[in-house]
């Protein structure tokens, strides 16, 4: 267990609805992270937050955003759903801003379907 | 841009067969690189960060070597509970110090 929770953990929608994804970091961990996994581009950065504050993004599409709140936790919201959008959503966390010692630590995962 | 590169991308093997995963990367300057296990429907597990050429990591079965262009996840006398996909991921000293990830090598380990 690493310590880090997502919710929900599957999710089936029609494309054109907004879904949210929820990610409880591990106790004392001021960064979040949220990474896209599908078969055909495996896993992929999308965006960071950092004490509240976004930190780093990455390939994150402009229907999708998300917000750190002072609890720590994360949502990531994904809005206009498209087919294409189908894949595991993973957050993970770590102490500091950087990942100093690589060492990021992974939820379960969300599995989003969109029909 | 940094890449990274798995060979192969999925390797069978029987009980006790050891073999080696290769990670070839490209990066503008090497911070780290790292070693994730991922079992099926969980999220990747830490392994090993690896700092230079010539370093080289042990775990149980695992041990984990660098170069400049390429590391390498040597798995001795694997078991059944060795089947995971693994994953690579190399952080660059300049610019995003986000780890980008290979795609993987999903191994699997017959008894």
């Amino acid at each position: 267990d690493s310590g880090v929770t997502q919710t929900p953990k599957h999710l089936i929608t029609a494309t054109g609805q907004r879904v949210t994804l929820r990610c409880s970091p591990r106790s004392g961990d001021l960064s979040v992270y949220w990474y896209q996994q599908s078969l055909d581009q495996g896993l992929q950065f999308l965006i960071q937050y950092y004490n509240g504050e976004e930190r780093a993004k990455g390939n994150i599409l402009e229907r999708f955003s998300a917000q750190q709140f002072p609890d720590l936790h994360s949502e990531l919201n994904l809005s206009s759903l498209e087919l294409g959008d189908s894949a595991l959503y993973f957050c993970a966390s770590s102490p500091s801003g950087e990942p100093n010692t690589g060492e990021l630590f992974f939820g379960e995962g969300s599995r989003l379907t969109v029909l | 841009e940094d890449q990274v590169t798995q060979s192969p991308e999925a390797l069978r093997l029987q009980e006790g067969e050891s073999s080696s995963l290769n990670c070839s990367y490209t990066v503008s300057g090497l911070r780290g690189l790292f070693w994730y296990r991922q079992d099926p429907g969980k999220g990747p597990e830490f392994l090993f960060t690896l700092y230079s050429a010539g370093e080289e990591k042990e775990k149980e079965r695992l041990k984990a070597t660098l170069t400049k262009k390429e590391s390498f996840l040597h798995i001795t006398a694997p078991k059944p509970e060795d089947s995971a996909t693994y994953l690579c991921a190399v952080q660059a000293s300049g610019g995003s110090y986000i780890p980008t990830f290979g795609r993987g090598t999903s191994l699997i380990v017959h008894p």
